[in-house]
């Protein structure tokens, strides 16, 4: 079993549609949670970092953890053909490493 | 103007030969990685450094080699063992964060092809 599952899609939705992309994950020593946005042929870019359970927001991205289920999402609100890209979940513990999730393709049509 | 960098943008490898990709950072990081990414597969660890002249396998570091020699250098280089080189490779470095939590940034990429 894999650390980090995360569905690779791909995911296709029209303009303004509500976006969920998930991972779960089996290590209970993982701290904090980030997602990352890659666009094709380019480097990952931070998107959303997090270190407790909850909600936090950013503009249209909200980022939710669950400790007690091992699982983390990231919502998209009113999604834009520009957000079309690979969402990358990463974990991390205190070992100064972390430990990414497949990546999801996420495809927003005009 | 900060941030990472890594070079060349592609690199076309023939048969048994090694070749060296380049990254450089001016974050004034401690910690850098080298990953490899490749479709399906999400990011896989081969390399890191978390101090000058030391540092340590990842999951997949047969085939390849590093040096830390400078803070602001951590150069791959991809040997002729490594049998399936054709990949994406990107490098990170880490800010500390809260309560010693990391925030990894990643440079452009390199794309590596084998002739």
């Amino acid at each position: 079993q894999k650390e980090v599952e995360q569905d690779p899609g791909p995911l296709s939705v029209p303009e303004g549609a509500i976006v969920s992309l998930n991972c779960t994950y089996s290590n209970s020593a993982f701290q904090y949670f980030m997602w990352y946005r890659q666009y094709s042929r380019k480097g990952p870019e931070l998107l959303m970092y997090t270190y407790s359970s909850g909600n936090k927001e950013d503009g249209r991205f909200t980022a939710q953890v669950d400790k007690s289920s091992k699982y983390i999402s990231l919502f998209i609100r009113d999604s834009q053909p520009s957000d079309s890209a690979t969402y990358l979940c990463a974990m991390g513990s205190n070992t100064g490493k972390l430990i990414f999730g497949q990546g999801t393709t996420l495809q927003v049509k005009p | 103007d900060g941030g990472i960098t890594q070079s060349p943008k592609y690199l076309f490898r023939k048969e048994g030969q090694n070749v060296t990709l380049s990254c450089e950072q001016n974050l004034n990081h401690d910690a850098m990685y080298w990953y490899r990414q490749d479709p399906g597969q999400g990011l896989r660890l081969i390399y890191y450094s978390q101090i000058v002249n030391d540092f340590q396998k990842g999951d997949i570091a047969e085939g390849y080699s590093v040096s830390r020699e400078k803070k602001e250098s951590f150069p791959l280089t991809v040997t002729s063992a490594q049998k399936n080189p054709t990949a994406f490779y990107l490098c990170a470095s880490t800010s500390p964060g809260l309560a010693g939590t990391d925030t990894q940034y990643f440079g452009p990429g390199t794309r590596l092809t084998v002739l």
